[in-house]
């Protein structure tokens, strides 16, 4: 079955970097569009990123874009999150999903576990 | 991209049916049948409940259906159960080449 799994949260200084990772597995991982998702503590949903099967597109949400960037490994099954200049806005639980149509970036169907960033000095 | 609109809450009484509203612009939920409706208990990850509108998933129940009217997007949870209790998220894909999420809507069995 699909499993994604998030790592490389934790606690970090405002205008830090660090990089989430995600590792997929149960599906062809390099023929489906990739997401970043996050959720601020008792706050609702925001689309973050998205990266095509192939990582040819890539296309960010207005609050994070030239700040993070998404990434992929195809041979590695894994999926990456650069995120650089870290503010306390971004403080969230940040899930790493997968998109429902194969070759396409348009809904999500099976979402990671999540993984906490604290942005806090 | 502004986030979709929904209620905050919704109630119902077990074995109701009710309605959640989702509502954006042209851009997103009136141009493209990419809309989806996520279910998300506490202290868990989201889970597809409708996709292009009106799908289920295998495993979800029939109780809950989908479906849109111009810029607005609709999630009915008939005869309504205790588990069904959680919060509601609805997404569209927009012009932009990017998702937008709702609002959320808690529902509350009483």
């Amino acid at each position: 079955q699909v499993q994604l799994v998030e790592s490389g949260g934790g606690v970090v200084q405002p205008g830090r970097s660090l990089r989430l990772s995600c590792a997929a597995s149960g599906f062809t991982f390099s023929t489906y569009g990739m997401h970043w998702v996050r959720q601020a503590p008792g706050k609702g949903l925001e689309w973050v990123a998205v990266i095509s099967y192939d990582g040819g597109n890539k296309y960010y949400a207005d609050s994070v874009k030239g700040r993070f960037t998404i990434s992929r490994d195809n041979s590695k099954n894994t999926l990456y999150l650069q995120m650089n200049s870290l503010r306390t806005e971004d403080t969230a639980v940040y899930y790493c999903a997968k998109d429902w149509k194969v070759g396409a970036n348009v809904e999500i169907d099976y979402w990671g576990q999540g993984t906490l960033v604290t942005v806090s000095s | 991209q502004s986030a979709l609109t929904q209620p905050a809450s919704v109630s119902g009484s077990p074995g109701q049916s009710i309605t959640i509203s989702c509502t954006g612009t042209s851009s997103d939920v009136g141009g493209y049948n990419y809309v989806s409706w996520y279910q998300q208990h506490p202290g868990e990850a989201p889970k597809l409940m409708i996709y292009d509108v009106s799908n289920r998933p295998s495993g979800v129940s029939n109780r809950f259906s989908g479906s849109k009217s111009a810029n607005t997007a609709s999630l009915t949870i008939s005869g309504l159960q205790a588990e069904d209790e959680a919060d509601y998220y609805c997404s569209s894909y927009t012009t932009s080449n990017t998702l937008v999420f709702g609002t959320g809507t808690q529902v509350t069995v009483l």
